[in-house]
């Protein structure tokens, strides 16, 4: 089965660093997602990310988080100025077609990236 | 506002026992309801999934899930447990607007016993 692939696994980073989380989404797939569990916590939404723009976003992911989606295969969550809470575990996700789960897609996921603040 | 409800945060089975993991649903309209496990180190896997139709559906390694609407539940059941189904196991609901977003459950955290 194809599958989603996260860079690096665990990223250590200082308060107040910038971070970048990298995702490589499934060749053919059109949507793509970010989402991330704190510990203990439920999986979040954090965004949607769809013809080369956000096409939804939750409360979580503030003018601290940006995607981008640089050169067509690559798909990053960039977070400017990391905070202590913003420890989680990172999961990006991606989904063929438009029509959703109306037209039986599935989304697929990552293993996940494990940020932690220090 | 959608919402998922795992009452269960650590079941522990017997391998070989029969297992049901809990999910209420809190959703206005006919709900798309999912099933994910994790194991450690991996990424979250589907394991089923409920459109419409049959109530009752299958998954893959012998996992089923029965939708009840009356209950608003979407509990998971394998009739035997063996020890690699030991993982992480999220209840999920798709949210408004059929777009990929998903709102999950706390999940489920299942040990298997020797």
């Amino acid at each position: 089965e194809p599958e989603v692939t996260q860079t690096p696994s665990h990223q250590v980073t200082q308060m107040g660093q910038e971070v970048i989380l990298r995702c490589v989404p499934i060749s053919n797939h059109l949507y793509f997602y970010w989402y991330r569990q704190i510990l203990g916590q439920k999986v979040e939404f954090l965004v949607s990310f769809y013809n080369n723009e956000i096409s939804e976003k939750s409360e979580i992911f503030d003018d601290q988080f940006s995607v981008e989606r640089p050169d067509g295969s690559n798909f990053t969550l960039k977070i400017r100025s990391t905070k202590l809470e913003d420890s989680a575990m990172y999961f990006c996700a991606s989904m063929k077609l438009e029509g959703g789960f109306a037209t039986n897609e599935k989304l697929f996921f990552g293993s996940g990236t494990q940020l932690s603040v220090l | 506002a959608q919402s998922v409800t795992q009452p269960d945060i650590h079941i522990t089975v017997s391998e070989g026992a029969s297992l049901e993991l809990r999910c209420n649903y809190s959703y206005g309209a006919t709900p798309y309801l999912f099933w994910y496990v994790q194991s450690p180190g991996q990424g979250l896997q589907l394991l089923l999934k409920y459109f419409s139709g049959d109530t009752l559906v299958q998954g893959i390694k012998g996992f089923e899930a029965e939708f009840k609407r009356s209950q608003s539940s979407f509990n998971l059941r394998k009739p035997s447990v063996h020890w690699s189904d030991a993982a992480e196991y999220f209840c999920a609901v798709a949210g408004s607007g059929n777009t990929g977003k998903l709102i999950f459950g706390q999940g489920t955290t299942l040990q298997v016993k020797p």
